[in-house]
């Protein structure tokens, strides 16, 4: 069975522009989290998804957002971006929630310049 | 809010010998999960071992266990008979029974040295 698939596998936006990073969960997954891993740092929490509802969401500000779609997969926008969101992204799936097995993805590494 | 401190930003260790990895958290909630992921330079994070803070047998996983202390808020992690393939950060990780939310501490990089 595929894991947990993320893409772009990384990329490079400009200051000020937005970007849509994507996740696939495992097939039967209806949770998606993500988090943002800056270079040196442990993850931190952005938004989970259950079943297209957000489930909760971490101290971001607004220019963070989500959504999942019916088959569960799931996009974080990102807009206006800043230097400092240059960072690896890292979505975790799980079966149903709350659930103390999430599985991660590979990750999108995104560069701000 | 919870917090979790790894304070060995790096590690090493000969091949086949043992290592602890320490953790500390801090929390007011009596039920709640910790995990030690491994998150080795393919970057994608994989859960070595899993404690329930309402079992007071320490989790064990192979050549991973755990020590569990939790009137002093500690989660250390073991490895025994350390192996190349070790190599990797390794994140110390809190969660609230209920709450899917994970709070990471901020790693401890582990080298084997052959």
């Amino acid at each position: 069975d595929a894991g947990v698939t993320q893409s772009p596998t990384h990329l490079i936006k400009t200051r000020g522009q937005h970007v849509t990073l994507r996740c696939s969960p495992i097939s039967g997954h209806k949770s998606v989290s993500w988090y943002q891993q800056v270079l040196g740092q442990g993850p931190q929490f952005i938004f989970q998804y259950y079943e297209k509802e957000e489930r909760g969401r971490g101290n971001f500000p607004d220019r963070f957002s989500a959504r999942q779609f019916p088959n569960y997969s799931s996009e974080l926008n990102v807009n206006a971006l800043l230097l400092g969101d240059s960072a690896l992204y890292l979505c975790a799936s799980s079966l149903v929630t709350p659930s103390y097995e999430q599985y991660f993805g590979p990750g999108t590494r995104l560069t701000v310049t | 809010a919870q917090t979790v401190t790894q304070s060995q930003p790096e590690m090493s260790v000969q091949e086949a010998e043992t290592v602890t990895l320490s953790c500390t958290y801090d929390t007011s909630e009596s039920d709640y999960y910790l995990f030690w992921y491994k998150q080795p330079p393919s970057r994608q994070m994989i859960l070595v071992i899993r404690q329930e803070a309402y079992k007071q047998q320490n989790a064990t996983e192979n050549r991973f266990s755990v020590n569990f202390q939790k009137a002093a808020k500690s989660f250390s992690l073991k490895i025994s008979d350390s192996q190349l393939g070790d190599a990797a950060m390794y994140f110390c990780a809190y969660m609230d029974f209920g709450n899917e939310k994970l709070t990471f501490g901020t790693g401890t990089r582990l080298t084997i040295i052959p």
